[in-house]
């Protein structure tokens, strides 16, 4: 079936780090992905997406990137800094030709950073 | 205003309560969701409203009954729900066809079922 799912649970940087944030999903047809970071008592916030047409976008401080030949995500996020702990979703699109989205959501990456 | 609101914050409820869930948004999407998220869990879909109507509904049991009264406003109707019901509920807006598939969420209200 149609899954998402993240290589690493958990991610522990230091201050002013890189961070790199993988996600695999399984759907070749998805064309639609995004990013979305969740802190504690908080609803997702939306961070970068990117259509299958594209493998790479910047926005600021963080880049994604897709691979469609081995169905790889990733999040990038530069100088990492401790604003930055959260947990980060990865969510994959299969709305089926439909106007509106049907996200599908990965397991989520704990990220850590420590000052 | 990319705001999503969401009341109440917090909702404790027994389980032959009757109680509603609301979520408003200003955005001008016409496409509203409901997801129910387990603690430690992804968000999960419940139901899709397009343009007023319920669009998809992921086999979420009749206790859980969802209503658009307009494009605004995305109502959650509770009634003889379970314990195992307890979880946070998000709700979520889109642009329909020509925008951005994007999808803003609102702060969730916690849910506890007794």
């Amino acid at each position: 079936g149609e899954s998402v799912g993240l290589h690493l649970p958990t991610l522990s940087v230091q201050e002013g780090d890189n961070s790199i944030i993988n996600c695999a999903y399984s759907n070749s047809a998805s064309d639609y992905f995004i990013w979305y970071k969740q802190e504690s008592g908080k609803g997702p916030q939306f961070i970068i997406d990117i259509r299958s047409n594209m493998d790479k976008r910047q926005g600021q401080r963080v880049t994604v990137l897709l691979n469609k030949t081995v169905k790889h995500l990733s999040l990038q996020i530069a100088a990492t800094q401790p604003g930055d702990s959260a947990v980060y979703f990865c969510a994959e699109n299969n709305a089926g030709g439909t106007s509106y989205g049907k996200l599908t959501f990965g397991q989520g990456t704990i990220l850590t950073v420590h000052p | 205003d990319t705001e999503v609101t969401q009341t109440p914050k917090h909702l404790v409820m027994g389980m032959t309560n009757k109680k509603s869930l609301k979520c408003e948004q200003h955005m001008g999407h016409r496409a509203m969701y409901w997801y129910k998220q387990k603690a430690k869990k992804p968000p999960e879909l419940m139901f899709v409203y397009s343009y007023e109507k319920l669009s998809i509904n992921e086999s979420v049991p009749s206790r859980f009954s969802p209503e658009c009264p307009n494009s605004s406003l995305l109502n959650l109707h509770l009634h003889a729900l379970q314990p195992e019901d307890s979880a946070l509920y998000l709700c979520a807006s889109s642009q329909e066809s020509g925008g951005g598939l994007e999808q803003y969420f609102g702060p969730g209200t916690r849910l506890t079922v007794t």
